[in-house]
């Protein structure tokens, strides 16, 4: 079967560096995503990864490692903006997207 | 204008009562697909749907129904409202030309079963 796992909830501090981790099991991988999910609101794109490494947008960036079923974002500079909940996605074999619960992620000033 | 609209944005209705949920979008995307949200849990398929006469189960697919009226237009449908189908429903897009597969969400429709 496939599952996703990542913390349900983290506190960082204003200005400070998190990273949120995704661990995941499956049979079949076409890649993985990052979505933020504001309250309220629908998820937005944040990052997709297909091979090993690291991937940098500005000051998010994505970690994949497909033999140990893991990824991570990372968040530098965090402002209050980034207080959202952080969703990972796997894309199975047949090319469908398996979710996790969502990262609540709590911005203190 | 958001380029993928959900109609209605909120509802509140009784169990028993027929719902339908509408989406559109000006994305000219190929592919729709609609997800259900609770708290606490991932995003849920519903339904998806490939192409106009393309219609698929998601993995809850069970006391809704869908239909894909035009390339841009997917409707999601209770046919008999129940309580626990309370929740934030989204519509989403992609467009298969794209290899991320990346989703566009509508802004979702909270609906509330009496």
């Amino acid at each position: 079967g496939q599952n996703i796992d990542q913390p349900t909830e983290m506190t960082a501090t204003e200005g400070a560096i998190v990273q949120i981790n995704c661990t995941y099991q499956t049979s079949g991988f076409n890649g993985l995503f990052w979505y933020q999910q504001h309250a309220g609101e629908a998820p937005t794109f944040l990052s997709y990864n297909v091979l090993d490494g690291l991937e940098e947008k500005g000051r998010f960036s994505s970690f994949l490692s497909r033999s140990k079923g893991y990824s991570y974002l990372l968040l530098k500079e965090l402002q209050m903006k980034d207080s959202a909940s952080y969703l990972c996605a796997l894309m199975d074999s047949n090319y469908q997207l398996i979710w996790g619960a969502g990262t609540k992620l709590i911005i203190k000033p | 204008d958001a380029d993928v609209t959900q109609t209605p944005r909120n509802r509140i209705t009784k169990t028993g009562k027929r719902i339908m949920l509408e989406c559109s979008q000006t994305k000219g995307h190929d592919r729709m697909y609609w997800y259900r949200q609770d708290p606490g849990l991932g995003l849920q398929l519903i339904y998806y749907s490939f192409d106009v006469k393309d219609i698929n189960k998601g993995e809850i697919s069970d006391g809704y129904s869908v239909s894909r009226q035009a390339q841009a237009k997917f409707s999601l449908s209770l046919e008999s409202a129940i309580p626990n189908q309370t929740a934030l429903y989204f519509c989403a897009t992609s467009d298969s030309r794209l290899h991320t597969g990346e989703l566009f969400f509508g802004e979702g429709s909270r609906l509330t079963v009496l």
